[in-house]
């Protein structure tokens, strides 16, 4: 069945880069999807890719798509305390339900 | 513009009562989305809208739980009957037509039932 699979923590200091890695199973998702969920807060949408791109670039967000091996990343450059939030993986297409993961929780320390 | 509102913020209910959940989403969105998150859980998919089209209600996990979606817009999700392990947040979300793999998320209404 459908299933999308997170790193649970992840701890980085301020200034450096953070990777978080998400694997799916769903080999027709349109779409993947990485969302933010601040303390107390509903989910923000970050940035998405779609299925036939490898990388999408927005600031200091990067996506990185391996439809072969259904992994994808989420790189965050010059990480800030402002960052730390647990982000969702998730897949799904047009109007369809999302599949999401666990959550990683990124802890950003001085 | 206005995001998704939902209310309650907070609802705490006793067991065996039931509970009602209230969506409006952005104006103008098409297609509205019911989940819910447990805690330390990813989001599980409930019900979804589409327009005048018979709802998704493949993710609803028991017979206790329906939702209903008024003039296209606004949405009530209802819970009869609740049981402790309803308690969870349940957090609506709408996508726009013009973009519509984008959904956008409300901040949800946590539910407890003791």
């Amino acid at each position: 069945g459908e299933d999308v699979e997170q790193s649970l923590f992840l701890s980085v200091r301020e200034g450096d880069s953070s990777v978080i890695n998400c694997t799916y199973t769903d080999s027709s998702s349109t779409y993947l999807y990485w969302y933010k969920q601040e303390p107390g807060a509903g989910l923000q949408l970050l940035t998405y890719i779609f299925s036939n791109m490898d990388m999408k670039q927005d600031q200091r967000l990067t996506v990185l798509l391996n439809k072969k091996d259904k992994h994808l990343s989420l790189r965050i450059a010059d990480t800030q305390t402002g960052d730390s939030a647990i982000y969702f993986c998730a897949e799904g297409g047009g109007y369809n339900k999302l599949i999401f993961g666990a959550g990683t929780r990124l802890a950003v320390h001085p | 513009g206005a995001g998704v509102s939902q209310s309650p913020s907070n609802k705490v209910t006793e067991k065996g009562k039931d509970v009602e959940l209230r969506c409006d989403p952005i104006s103008g969105h098409t297609a509205l989305y019911w989940y819910r998150q447990s805690l330390g859980q990813g989001l599980e998919f409930l019900i979804y809208f589409q327009g005048n089209s018979a709802p998704d209600k493949s993710g609803l996990p028991s017979d206790r739980f329906s939702a209903e979606r008024t003039g296209g817009s606004v949405s009530t999700l209802t819970i009869q009957r609740t049981q402790q392990e309803d308690s969870a947040v349940y957090l609506c979300a709408s996508s726009p037509e013009a973009n519509r793999y984008e959904q956008y998320f409300g901040p949800g209404t946590r539910l407890t039932v003791t």
